[in-house]
């Protein structure tokens, strides 16, 4: 089945150590997205690439970072992880293609970080 | 900004019975998306419904319908025959066509109760 997979599903890291999370997509969407999500909350985006192009929020933080080598994959860093970034990360896809799913966003799993 | 609210946290509803969840949203724009999510307590965000603006025609997915009130900026999602897996946080979504932003209502958490 044509997916979002987001790795790992939990991630535990420590204040002010470099993190990294991966999302790859088996849907070949040409558009992919980062959210933030704290409990309870709406998610919150704090990036997405329309194909090779990066689109940053206003107020996502420089401490966050993205990086899309290719069509399937897509990577946020933390550089430098504070209490305040332990979340769930979310990772969706969305095509320009025609037909009932265009422009719908589909989500990964998400990964959940703990900063310690 | 487009604002999307849900004005109702939590809803609880009885197993096979009727529950709707409701939805408004401010924009000036006239083509647009607007989608109801189901997040469960395992915490993947999932497709509920899809409704074109364009469309004056109701989308239904099984068990899920909406009332699109276009004038009204109304977009409210029934869920019809509940069943305990229907337990989860729905969120209300708007986005401008081609811009490629979700607008996230506050989310309602609706609970099924056996």
């Amino acid at each position: 089945d044509a997916m979002v997979i987001q790795n790992p599903r939990y991630q535990v890291t420590q204040f002010g150590k470099p993190v990294t999370l991966s999302c790859s997509q088996t849907l070949n969407h040409n558009v992919m997205y980062w959210y933030q999500q704290k409990s309870s909350q709406a998610p919150k985006l704090l990036f997405h690439y329309y194909d090779k192009d990066f689109n940053n929020e206003a107020d996502t933080p420089d401490n966050f970072q993205s990086r899309r080598p290719n069509t399937s994959f897509c990577f946020l860093d933390i550089r430098s992880p504070g209490l305040g970034d332990a979340a769930m990360y979310l990772c969706a896809t969305s095509s320009d293609g025609q037909g009932r799913s265009q422009e719908t966003q589909y989500f990964g799993p998400g990964t959940r970080l703990l900063v310690l | 900004a487009q604002t999307v609210t849900q004005s109702q946290p939590e809803m609880s509803v009885q197993e096979a019975e009727t529950v709707t969840l409701s939805c408004t949203y401010d924009t000036s724009e006239n083509n647009y998306y607007l989608f109801w999510y189901k997040q469960p307590p395992s915490r993947q965000m999932i497709l509920v419904i899809r409704q074109e603006a364009y469309k004056q025609q109701n989308a239904t997915e099984n068990r899920f319908s909406v009332n699109f009130q276009k004038a009204a900026k109304s977009f409210s999602l029934k869920i019809s025959d509940s069943q305990l897996g229907d337990t989860a946080m729905y969120f209300c979504a708007f986005m401008k066509r081609h811009d490629y932003k979700l607008s996230f209502g506050a989310g309602t958490t609706v609970t099924v109760r056996a």
